[in-house]
């Protein structure tokens, strides 16, 4: 079945340790996301790949970066997580140019930051 | 700016019953999409249901449907002869066409046995 993937589903990583959360997808879709989902709160998205480009949300801190080197993968890295950094991670994907342009999501990587 | 906003964080159903969670937004663009999602706990994020904005008709699918009132700008979703399996999170959620998605805060709903 053609889906979303996230590894891991669960990441724990030290105050200040770079930490890289990864995503796949076999739906072909040209847009990738990365989204923050704090507890009991709504997703908040991070940046998009449009392609090859790269779209940053004005608010999202310089700590967060992302790399999609090709259609199928894309990478959240943390620089240096911060103990606010703990969240759930969504990564969600897209047809730009498609009849709905629903989002497809992973099942999340949550990560814990010690 | 578009906001979207849930205004019930959370709601219980008796299983079999009927349940109707509200979403209002704000926009000024004529053509737009909305979706409810669904994020059980522990699990993934999916899609419920869709409307187009330009679609007079409201969306069903098998136990959901929608009431959609755009010039309330009002999108709320029903779910009727509610299941165990509907305990989740739902988020409402709005989109410009070719757009970012922006989501509400989100419902939690606990269907009780």
């Amino acid at each position: 079945d053609a889906m979303v993937i996230q590894n891991p589903r669960y990441q724990v990583t030290q105050f200040g340790k770079p930490v890289t959360l990864s995503c796949s997808q076999t739906l072909n879709h040209n847009v990738m996301y990365w989204y923050q989902q704090k507890s009991s709160q709504a997703p908040k998205l991070l940046f998009h790949y449009y392609d090859k480009d790269f779209n940053n949300e004005a608010d999202t801190p310089d700590n967060f970066q992302s790399r999609r080197p090709n259609t199928s993968f894309c990478f959240l890295d943390i620089r240096s997580p911060g103990l606010g950094d703990a969240a759930m991670y969504l990564c969600a994907t897209s047809s730009a140019g498609g009849s709905y342009n629903e989002q497809f999501f992973g099942p999340g990587t949550r990560l814990t930051v010690l | 700016a578009q906001t979207v906003t849930q205004s019930q964080p959370e709601m219980s159903v008796q299983e079999a019953e009927t349940v109707t969670l509200s979403c209002t937004y704000d926009t000024s663009e004529n053509n737009y999409y909305l979706f409810w999602y669904k994020q059980p706990p522990s699990r993934q994020m999916i899609l419920v249901i869709r409307q187009e904005a330009y679609k007079q008709q409201n969306a069903t699918e098998n136990r959901f449907s929608v009431n959609f009132q755009k010039a309330a700008k009002s999108f709320s979703l029903k779910i009727s002869d509610s299941q165990l399996g509907d305990t989740a999170m739902y988020f409402c959620a709005f989109m410009i066409i070719n757009n970012d998605m922006r989501f509400g805060a989100g419902t939690r709903l606990t269907v009780k046995p």
